[in-house]
């Protein structure tokens, strides 16, 4: 059984810091790294994928990937109210199957 | 406007009492696939296909058929179903593969 772990929060940031969520898996042979953002009651969105080892940034969102280390992170900048939400951590296995973490709730206070 | 749908977004039934889920994209995406979100245990993969009669089990396929006659449908059948598959359950799709998905707007079931 492949497994992605998240601390499931919840996580409170003053607006304006830097948020850092993280999620670990279990196989290294492991392709694709997504960030998925679900506010409550709607259905998940993507934020960020990466494919390679480093960062990758968009906007004011950046993804980490450390392969040897199995861990892939998300930094969020500037952080808004509106960035309240949970996040799910997707990590994919032979290209077909997709294993989700538990998501981190995310609370930004104002 | 490019979307996934499901239909119904919201079913009360009773234990036994066959139904079925649609859903539908308009993006002529490949790949589609079903979750179920539980608290505390996230979403996991139902079921998935990559293309027109192509379909494979995910994580947790019991209780559940699928079928793929049609590139833009991807219906999800549950045969007899049970009170532990009350759950929320999403539909999503995808160019090619488990890359980059549109989630449906989900489907909350309850069965008594």
């Amino acid at each position: 059984q492949k497994e992605v772990e998240q601390n499931s929060g919840p996580l409170s940031v003053p607006e304006g810091a830097i948020a850092s969520l993280n999620c670990t898996y279990s196989d290294r042979g492991s392709q694709s790294f997504f960030w998925y953002r679900q506010y409550s009651g709607k259905s998940p969105e993507l934020i960020m994928f990466i494919y390679s080892n480093g960062d990758k940034e968009d906007g004011r969102f950046t993804a980490q990937l450390n392969k040897a280390s199995q861990y892939v992170s998300l930094l969020i900048r500037d952080s808004q109210p509106s960035d309240s939400a949970t996040y799910l951590c997707a990590v994919t296995w032979g290209y077909q199957k997709v294993t989700f973490g538990i998501g981190t709730k995310l609370q930004v206070i104002p | 406007e490019a979307q996934v749908t499901q239909n119904p977004r919201y079913l009360i039934t009773v234990t036994g009492k066959k139904l079925t889920v649609t859903c539908s994209q308009n993006m002529n995406h490949e790949y589609m696939s079903w979750y179920r979100q539980d608290p505390g245990l996230g979403l996991r993969q139902i079921y998935y296909s990559m293309n027109v009669e192509v379909t494979d089990k995910g994580d947790v396929p019991e209780g559940y058929k699928v079928s793929r006659k049609e590139k833009r449908n991807f219906p999800l059948i549950l045969e007899s179903p049970s009170p532990n598959q009350t759950s929320l359950y999403f539909c999503a799709s995808s160019v090619a593969g488990a890359v980059e998905q549109y989630f449906g707007p989900g489907t909350r079931l309850t069965v008594t």
